[in-house]
């Protein structure tokens, strides 16, 4: 079954320090992966994708992912969190036709 | 460019009547995406068009739900009759392209926030 799994509901992360919201996602062929950001009140908002090449990935706002295949994973990072980078962050897979997305994980940040 | 637009933004309706959403894409995306936002849940497709015709409404409960998309641009999602478990967000998406064409750059819309009493 086509799944990604986000284990922490909720991170929290003091402003200035580096962050990490984590993703694991089911293997199935090569996946192509992605990070939503959700706004309160607001529609979800691309972020940055995985298809090929570089396990590095930059995205907006100065976020990065790093596709990682041994470990299936696919973690979101920054290396100086904002209070403005508060939010709910999605991590997505591909399927056939859509879009599967994790059920998010709540980033604060505390200033 | 205009944003994938969505109306209403806030209903409220009681279990066993209806309700109707809206959603206009951005301008020449093919590919329509309905998605539900229960409240601690990421969004779950419920029907994805491309043009005027549906591509996977596997996970659309058809018996209440009803979603169409006649002219290949904007979109109307029914519900008819609404349960409690309805309440959510139903969020709009567009994409230029769908199917193996699509990697997955999604835009969408505010969403439109039901709450069934």
């Amino acid at each position: 079954a086509q799944s990604v799994a986000q284990p922490e509901d909720q991170v929290n992360v003091a402003e200035g320090n580096p962050l990490t919201v984590k993703c694991t996602y089911s293997v199935s062929g090569n996946p192509y992966l992605f990070w939503y950001v959700q706004y309160p009140n607001r529609g979800l908002q691309f972020l940055l994708k995985y298809i090929t090449g570089d396990n590095l990935v930059k995205g907006s706002y100065g976020f990065e992912a790093e596709f990682n295949k041994s470990q299936t994973s696919f973690h979101l990072k920054k290396p100086s969190a904002l209070v403005s980078d508060s939010a709910l962050y999605f991590c997505a897979k591909t399927g056939a036709n859509n879009l599967f997305f994790g059920t998010g994980t709540r980033l604060t940040v505390i200033p | 460019e205009a944003g994938v637009a969505q109306s209403p933004r806030y209903k409220i309706i009681e279990k066993r009547q209806s309700v109707a959403f809206w959603c206009n894409p951005i301008s020449g995306h093919a590919t329509l995406y309905w998605y539900q936002q229960i409240l601690g849940q990421g969004p779950k497709l419920l029907i994805q068009f491309q043009n005027n015709g549906v591509v996977d409404d596997s996970q659309l409960p058809k018996d209440r739900f009803s979603a169409e998309r006649l002219k290949g641009v904007d979109s109307t999602l029914k519900i008819q009759p609404a349960k409690l478990e309805d309440s959510a967000v139903y969020l709009c998406a567009s994409s230029k392209g769908g199917g193996t064409q699509n990697t997955g750059e999604l835009f969408f819309g505010e969403g439109s926030r039901l709450t069934v009493l």
